[in-house]
């Protein structure tokens, strides 16, 4: 059965300290991979998704950037953190693009000081 | 674009009653997917429920039922003799099939439930 593995948990991190949060899917092959952010009691923001090894696309504009070094490995990065980079991350994937529901990671947790 | 809207920021409901969330949407598309996923406080995304749109059967998944009506852009999900489990998130999703979607996922605000006993 496929798992999905998102580390950390939890993470303090001060104001322009570099960010680096991973994520890996294990029992599939060539899966969509997404990161969001949710802000405290709000949606979910889709931050980038890749379809493949190499292959990032941004969704929003901002301090972050995404890496999928493997074909099951997503990296969500940052080379200094702002405030506004405080929330709840979480990444998922996919198979396919026709109705596959997304499969999420359990998240970390960010807190920028 | 599709945007997705829950106009119910909170709900509540004595456990072992009927609550219904509510879900509307907009999009050109024709074929689409529509999620709900439960988040509960230990913030795990959960799948709930899915519905194709180019089924006119609602989809049911033991005490979670959809009714869904298209022409209405309309997804609201039922939830039935409700436990002390079901307190959580729940978010609508929308998924486009095909082309340039890639699997992308648009999601409402959500609708905190909680359940009392």
């Amino acid at each position: 059965s496929q798992t999905i593995h998102q580390w950390p948990a939890t993470l303090v991190q001060p104001v322009g300290s570099p960010l680096s949060l991973e994520c890996t899917v294990e029992g599939t092959s060539n899966p969509n991979l997404y990161w969001y952010r949710q802000a405290a009691g709000r949606g979910l923001q889709l931050l980038f998704y890749s379809v493949g090894i190499g292959q990032i696309s941004s969704e929003v504009p901002q301090n972050l950037s995404a890496s999928r070094p493997q074909d099951r490995q997503f990296i969500l990065s940052s080379k200094k953190l702002l405030l506004s980079d405080s929330g709840f991350y979480l990444c998922a994937w996919s198979v396919g693009t026709f109705g596959k529901p997304q499969h999420f990671g359990d998240g970390t947790r960010l807190s920028i000081l | 674009a599709q945007t997705v809207t829950q106009s119910q920021p909170e709900m509540s409901v004595q456990e072992a009653e009927t609550v219904t969330l509510s879900c509307t949407y907009d999009t050109s598309e024709n074929n689409y997917y529509l999620f709900w996923y439960k988040q509960p406080p230990s913030r795990q995304m959960i799948l709930v429920i899915r519905q194709e749109a180019y089924k006119q059967q609602n989809a049911t998944e033991n005490r979670f039922s959809v009714n869904f009506q298209k022409a209405a852009k309309s997804f609201s999900l039922k939830i039935s003799d409700s436990q002390l489990g079901d307190t959580a998130m729940y978010f609508c999703a929308f998924l486009p099939i095909g082309g340039t979607s890639y699997g992308k996922l648009t999601f409402g605000q959500g609708t905190i439930l909680t359940v009392h006993p």
